[in-house]
């Protein structure tokens, strides 16, 4: 069974902190992983990452896997108050039918305050 | 361009009414994932459908539960019966195809509570 584990499960920082958030997994036949925000709606795509090694990045926000030591990590620069949320991090199985198929994390809840 | 769509926001059932939860894809999208979200814990898979087919039900719950998606409508998830178990956030995605290697995009959700 394909397993997510985040870490830490929440972090509160202020304006302007760097924060690093984890996620390590194990998935059968890996085919991408991917990160999300969710603030009390729907979750936001941020980043879906198939080769390890290659950064990813948009505006403050970076991301990379390893896919040898099976983990992730999502970095957040200057933070700013509107980075509160819970971020969450999926992985895709690349077997049979699962396409779409994301196993979920169970979230870091990252608060900003001013 | 109008996202995934997901109504009504919220529904409040009693024990042992039904829920129908309904979900537009976005535009161009044939695929469709329901989503739920337990208080306190991670998005759950439940079911992936085609228009017209079911192509994965191995997260949804054996009894009581049963999704559609036709080939005219919207996708339904339907809840028979429910109980204060079932109260959660269900959410639904689309994409444009099958391994296309498209992110999923998420509706609002469907806030559920039973009463």
């Amino acid at each position: 069974e394909d397993k997510v584990v985040q870490s830490p499960l929440s972090l509160v920082v202020h304006e302007g902190d760097t924060v690093t958030l984890n996620c390590s997994y194990e998935v059968t036949n890996f085919r991408s992983l991917l990160w999300y925000k969710q603030e009390k709606k729907a979750p936001t795509f941020l980043f879906m990452l198939t080769s390890s090694g290659i950064e990813k990045k948009s505006g403050r926000l970076s991301s990379i896997l390893d896919k040898k030591e099976l983990f992730s990590i999502l970095n957040i620069t200057a933070t700013q108050t509107g980075d509160s949320a819970v971020y969450l991090c999926a992985v895709e199985d690349a077997g049979g039918t699962s396409y779409g198929k994301l196993t979920f994390g169970q979230g870091t809840i990252l608060t900003v305050h001013p | 361009n109008a996202g995934v769509m997901q109504n009504p926001r919220h529904l409040v059932r009693r024990r042992g009414q039904e829920a129908r939860l309904r979900c537009s894809p976005m535009k161009g999208h044939s695929h469709v994932y329901w989503y739920r979200q337990l208080p306190e814990e991670g998005l759950k898979f439940m079911v992936y459908l085609q228009k017209e087919n079911i192509i994965d039900e191995s997260g949804m719950p054996k009894e009581r539960f049963s999704a559609e998606f036709p080939k005219e409508g919207p996708s339904i998830l339907r809840i028979q019966q429910v109980v204060r178990g079932d109260s959660a956030a269900y959410f639904c995605a689309s994409s444009p195809s099958m391994g296309g290697g498209s992110p999923l995009h998420f509706g609002n959700g469907t806030r559920l509570t039973v009463t």
